[in-house]
């Protein structure tokens, strides 16, 4: 069974720095394409950051280009997501999901990690 | 940045009544556009994807349709579990965008 469990979430004061984790199970991540989605209370989703499963490429959303590192462990089965220089405006649920095979499609996702950034 | 727009922002229906919901990219993303279901403290659920393939598990009563810049997922008969938050979402180009959503409440 595909699962995604993301940790890591906690508050935050601002400027503060955050690693979030999703360890993977029921499939290999350096076969797929791996992203950083969140939802600030009350809102919509919002697409943070993309990991390519070929060459290991990563995009980044303009809001958090500069501040946020995506990367992965292989061995570990494992998505980071270092976020440093944090603002209110950050404060979300964070999903890492999947990318449909090929496709920047999420076919399936973890249960969030809520990130609070507040003074 | 290609933006989405959702429409209605809300829709209120009946159980086995058809819905359907509309989504305009401001930008043709060809037919790279994907829709997903969201219900409250539920991470969101992949419907369809490249417009009009369905995803895995997906029961038939989900259809989209739709190329360029115009898009459309109906629902043809609503059940009780139906009833929820729908966002699009674009992978034409980066960044990749969602619409701001469109609650289908229970009239």
């Amino acid at each position: 069974e595909v699962q995604m469990l993301e940790s890591g979430g906690d508050l935050m004061q601002p400027g503060g720095s955050l690693r979030l984790s999703c360890a993977a199970s029921g499939f290999s991540i350096d076969n797929c394409d791996m992203t950083w989605v969140r939802q600030a209370p009350g809102k919509g989703l919002e697409w943070v950051s993309s990991l390519r499963d070929s060459g290991g490429d990563t995009f980044y959303a303009d809001s958090v280009n500069g501040r946020f590192t995506v990367y992965r462990d292989f061995s570990q089965n494992m998505l980071f997501l270092q976020m440093n220089s944090l603002r209110a405006e950050d404060t979300a649920v964070y999903y890492c999901a999947r990318g449909l095979p090929g496709t920047f499609y999420f076919d399936s996702w973890g249960q969030g990690t809520l990130v609070t950034v507040s003074s | 940045e290609i933006v989405l727009t959702q429409s209605p922002a809300t829709l209120s229906l009946s159980p086995g009544e058809r819905a359907t919901l509309s989504c305009r990219a401001s930008q043709s993303v060809v037919s790279y556009l994907g829709w997903y279901q969201q219900k409250p403290g539920q991470a969101p659920r992949l419907l369809i994807y490249d417009a009009s393939k369905r995803a895995t598990g997906i029961p038939a009563r989900f259809s989209g349709s739709g190329s360029g810049t115009d898009f459309t997922l109906t629902i043809s008969s609503l059940e009780p579990e139906d009833f929820a938050l729908y966002y699009c979402q674009q992978r034409r180009n980066w960044p990749i965008t969602f619409g701001q959503g469109t609650r289908l409440e229970i009239k």
